[in-house]
């Protein structure tokens, strides 16, 4: 399959950590990326290559990988974090495909 | 800091050509894949395809048959047209440049983003 399958929402209580998951094939070929994206807004860079942060996100965010399922954690999430969030690869066949999950939809308790 | 600006058309009717452009600055442009991303009002991230400072294009199979990237080096601009649009086209449409090598993937800034509604 050359799809991003993520959960459709997730919440969290404030101040808790929780993992966003992102399962697909061409995972075992890409390291996932990850954005952030609030209403209205673009969608922001969070977690890129294995598992780095842009300047100006917070080390709360964190990202891994097992065989073909990626992972963010925000650990102590907060308020802000409330948004969107959709994982990215490439397709792994020779189309160079972009890829992204569904979305996760982040409600902050 | 790569920064992306675009505009173009906001209303079209069915079956006219979708025309959007994406002016860069700051970075090299020659060190990224240039990509137009679309989400439908409510839905998710689709991306439509990418080009490189060499003409290089990438399309998702999906819209290939309609779409055309190119770009203009001079300009550092490039550009988007998807022809025969319907209103299963309306959606906010991104430009973004993308770092794209084996194992790695991802879009390091985006547009602002347009929103393009396609109604009779």
């Amino acid at each position: 399959s050359s799809e991003l399958t993520q959960d459709p929402a997730v919440s969290v209580a404030l101040g808790q950590t929780v993992r966003i998951t992102c399962q697909g094939d061409s995972l075992r070929s890409y390291y996932a990326s990850w954005y952030q994206q609030k209403p209205g807004q673009a969608p922001v860079l969070v977690i890129y290559d294995r598992n780095n942060r842009p300047s100006g996100i917070p080390d709360r965010f964190s990202a891994s990988t097992s065989g073909d399922t990626s992972s963010l954690t925000i650990t102590g999430a907060q308020a802000e974090d409330e948004a969107d969030y959709y994982c990215n690869s490439r397709d792994r066949s020779s189309n160079h495909r972009a890829l992204f999950g569904g979305g996760t939809k982040l409600t902050v308790l | 800091q790569v920064q992306l600006q675009q505009w173009g058309a906001g209303l079209l009717k069915p079956s006219e050509t979708l025309s959007l452009t994406c002016a860069v600055n700051g970075g090299s442009f020659n060190n990224y894949y240039w990509s137009w991303i679309r989400q439908p009002p409510g839905k998710g991230l689709e991306w439509i395809g990418d080009i490189t400072h060499s003409g290089n294009t990438n399309y998702n199979p999906s819209l290939k048959s309609r779409v055309t990237i190119s770009v203009d080096t001079s300009k550092n601009q490039f550009s988007l047209k998807l022809s025969s649009v319907t209103a299963a086209d309306t959606a906010v449409f991104y430009c973004a440049g993308a770092k794209y090598q084996l194992p790695i993937q991802y879009f390091v800034s985006w547009g602002q983003g347009s929103l393009v509604t396609v109604s009779s």
